[in-house]
């Protein structure tokens, strides 16, 4: 059974950092691409961050591109999200998702979020 | 980047109801459009990828279309479970964005 179980968020004042972390199990775990989406508090979805399963291709969305890095340790089979220069609009629930493939970002399944709030 | 837009952004039917929300893109994705649809406090969930893949598990009752700049999803026979947001996803190329969504509500 796939299981994505993401830790890491909290209450941090801007311009602080935050790492994310997202603990995977059921698959393995560098045959699949992983995403990063959020969801600020009662908006829409936000596509933040993909990776590929080697590791070797990262992609960011441009509000947060020279902030947030995305990574993955093999094996400790998790997904990281380091964030850095947070601001009042990185609050958010952040998901992890798994990807149908290698190279794939079609996010088949998700953790249950993890909140991070930005505020002084 | 491609920007998708959804419509409508919300929308009233009943159980047994038939609706359709199209997403378009900003410009063409192939058939690179995925639908989730986000219960309230949950996860988001896949229901179809490659823009008429079902989803193994999701009811029939779901069916996607369409390619290029305009997709659609249809649910059939709305039952009370279907009454949920609805997003699609471009993953043609980076930023892999999401519409803005469709709130389904029971009339």
């Amino acid at each position: 059974e796939v299981q994505l179980v993401e830790s890491g968020g909290g209450l941090v004042q801007p311009g602080g950092s935050l790492r994310l972390s997202c603990a995977a199990s059921g698959f393995t775990f560098n045959s699949y691409g992983m995403s990063w989406v959020r969801q600020a508090p009662g908006k829409g979805l936000d596509w933040v961050s993909s990776i590929s399963g080697g590791g070797g291709s990262t992609y960011y969305a441009d509000s947060v591109k020279g902030r947030f890095t995305v990574s993955r340790d093999t094996s400790k089979n998790t997904l990281y999200l380091q964030m850095n220069s947070l601001r009042a609009e990185d609050t958010a629930v952040y998901y992890c998702a798994k990807g149908l493939g290698s190279g794939s970002y079609v996010s088949d399944y998700w953790g249950q979020g993890t909140l991070v709030t930005v505020s002084s | 980047d491609i920007q998708m837009t959804q419509s409508p952004s919300s929308l009233s039917a009943s159980v047994g109801d038939t609706v359709t929300i199209t997403c378009r893109a900003s410009q063409s994705i192939s058939s690179y459009l995925n639908w989730y649809q986000q219960k309230p406090g949950k996860a988001p969930t896949l229901l179809i990828s490659s823009a008429s893949r079902l989803r193994s598990g999701v009811p029939s009752r779901f069916s996607g279309s369409g390619s290029g700049t305009d997709v659609t999803l249809t649910v059939s026979s709305l039952q009370p479970e279907d009454f949920a947001t609805y997003y699609c996803q471009q993953t043609y190329s980076p930023p892999y964005t999401f519409g803005q969504g469709t709130k389904l509500e029971i009339k």
